[in-house]
């Protein structure tokens, strides 16, 4: 079936630091795959997205590039802020079966 | 910029009530989901719908849970009755269409605590 692994947390950095979350995925097909992004007490954002090998998505300095022959969409961001701080899920849309990995908790210090 | 709202963003209830969530799309979205996102982990899909119609129920819990659609534009989750396992986050979205290149827009949830 369908599934994502993501990195587990939570995740402290540094303003300014490197960041990387790893995700995963099981699918067969071709699935699309997202990164939403959650505040507290908000409901979740698109941060981005790519639907085909090799696409990368970015936004707002994130980037992710969809790998189909490690199945994975790691999430990068070069110089981490402060605002940044937020819960991060890693998904996965395959023939309208969507799936979100568990979360990722980033917490920024300035 | 359109946003999808739902109503109460918190509720506290006591089990064996009922309690009911709303949710209204953005205008014009044909698909509408419900999600229900327990503490520390990602949302999990309870219903699909297209229009007014189901279209995935399938972990749904029938029993206590109902979702309905009437007039395909907003909707309303029901749970009949409450149990202390079912609080969590209660997340509505909606995308123009179903499929998987169509962007689901999340709304801010209702939390629900069972006591």
């Amino acid at each position: 079936g369908n599934s994502v692994t993501q990195m587990e947390g939570p995740v402290t950095l540094s303003e300014e630091a490197f960041l990387t979350i790893n995700c995963t995925y099981t699918a067969t097909g071709y699935p699309s795959l997202f990164w939403y992004v959650q505040y507290p007490g908000e409901g979740l954002q698109l941060l981005l997205k790519a639907t085909k090998a090799d696409d990368k998505g970015s936004n707002k300095g994130f980037e992710a590039t969809y790998r189909k022959e490690t199945t994975s969409f790691h999430l990068e961001k070069g110089s981490v802020q402060v605002s940044d701080s937020a819960v991060y899920f890693c998904a996965l849309n395959n023939n309208n079966d969507m799936r979100f990995g568990a979360g990722t908790r980033l917490t920024v210090k300035p | 910029e359109a946003e999808v709202a739902q109503s109460p963003r918190y509720k506290i209830t006591e089990k064996s009530q009922a309690v009911a969530f709303w949710c209204d799309p953005i205008s014009g979205h044909a698909t509408l989901y419900w999600y229900r996102q327990i503490l520390g982990q990602g949302p999990e899909l309870l219903v699909q719908f297209q229009d007014e119609s189901v279209v995935d129920d399938s972990q749904l819990p029938k029993d206590r849970f109902s979702a309905e659609r009437l007039k395909g534009v907003d909707s309303t989750l029901k749970i009949q009755p409450a149990e202390l396992g079912d609080s969590a986050m209660y997340l509505c979205a909606s995308s123009f269409a179903g499929g998987g290149y169509n962007e689901q827009f999340f709304g801010p949830g209702t939390r629900l605590t069972v006591l």
